[in-house]
């Protein structure tokens, strides 16, 4: 099985500054890597998929990047609808998919 | 676009059956093209995949819940169901159903229901 790491687990950041969510793999997922949106009491949101390409709808200011063991997400400018918990997904290994823990983005 | 539904009962009591079925709208399962899977979230924690159907009945399923999982399909009437034998209070979960191109993310999800395991 592939664990996936996520760091930190919470991250506190002021509206309108970056959010960089790191999420590390226990072998090479190669760009086999998505990430998720969940809010309370709603079901996961698809924001990123293949490392780096957006989601239909997702706003510009999400990016990702990475390769291989390493992967970031990161949020350009924090809008208050932002402030959520972040899941990073391998499907490298599919249909074995596992995810991170996940890092809550609080509001500083 | 897509939608998916769970249902069932909220309530199983332990060493019983968990039954779960997702209801799709928006695209018929038997088009293929897609897998459907259910996943899992126990209170406070990450999310778990549990096993995924194809159109055709093909399916495969997390090593840990294999001995104790059943998927099927309806095609004819575009859902696809969970059991899950011999449930524990550790079953207590939010359950997903979910959908996804093969070798790929999962792109469309459920609302999930919530499943108490309880005496």
């Amino acid at each position: 099985e592939i664990v996936m790491t996520q760091s930190p687990a919470t991250l506190s950041v002021s509206p309108g500054d970056r959010a960089t969510l790191s999420c590390r793999a226990s072998q090479t997922v190669s760009t086999n890597l998505a990430w998720y949106q969940q809010k309370l009491g709603q079901p996961p949101r698809l924001l990123i998929y293949a490392t780096s390409a957006r989601a239909t709808g997702v706003p510009v200011r999400f990016s990702g990047a990475g390769s291989g063991t390493e992967f970031t997400l990161t949020i350009s400018s924090l809008q208050s609808e932002d402030f959520a918990v972040y899941y990073c997904q391998q499907y490298h290994k599919w249909p074995q998919y596992t995810f991170g823990q996940g890092t809550r983005l609080e509001i500083k | 676009q897509v939608q998916l539904q769970e249902s069932g009962p909220g309530l199983v009591r332990p060493s019983q059956t968990l039954s779960l079925t997702c209801s799709v709208s928006g695209a018929p399962i038997s088009r293929g093209g897609f897998y459907w899977s259910w996943v899992r979230q126990r209170p406070g924690k990450g999310l778990e995949w549990i096993a995924y159907i194809y159109y055709s009945g093909n399916t495969d399923s997390n090593p840990s819940l294999q001995s104790r999982v059943f998927v099927s399909v309806d095609t004819s009437r575009n859902q696809f169901s969970l059991n899950l034998t011999s449930v524990t209070a550790a079953d207590t979960a939010v359950y997903y159903c979910a959908r996804g191109p093969p070798y790929r993310e999962l792109d469309f999800w459920g609302q999930g229901t919530l499943v108490t395991v309880s005496s």
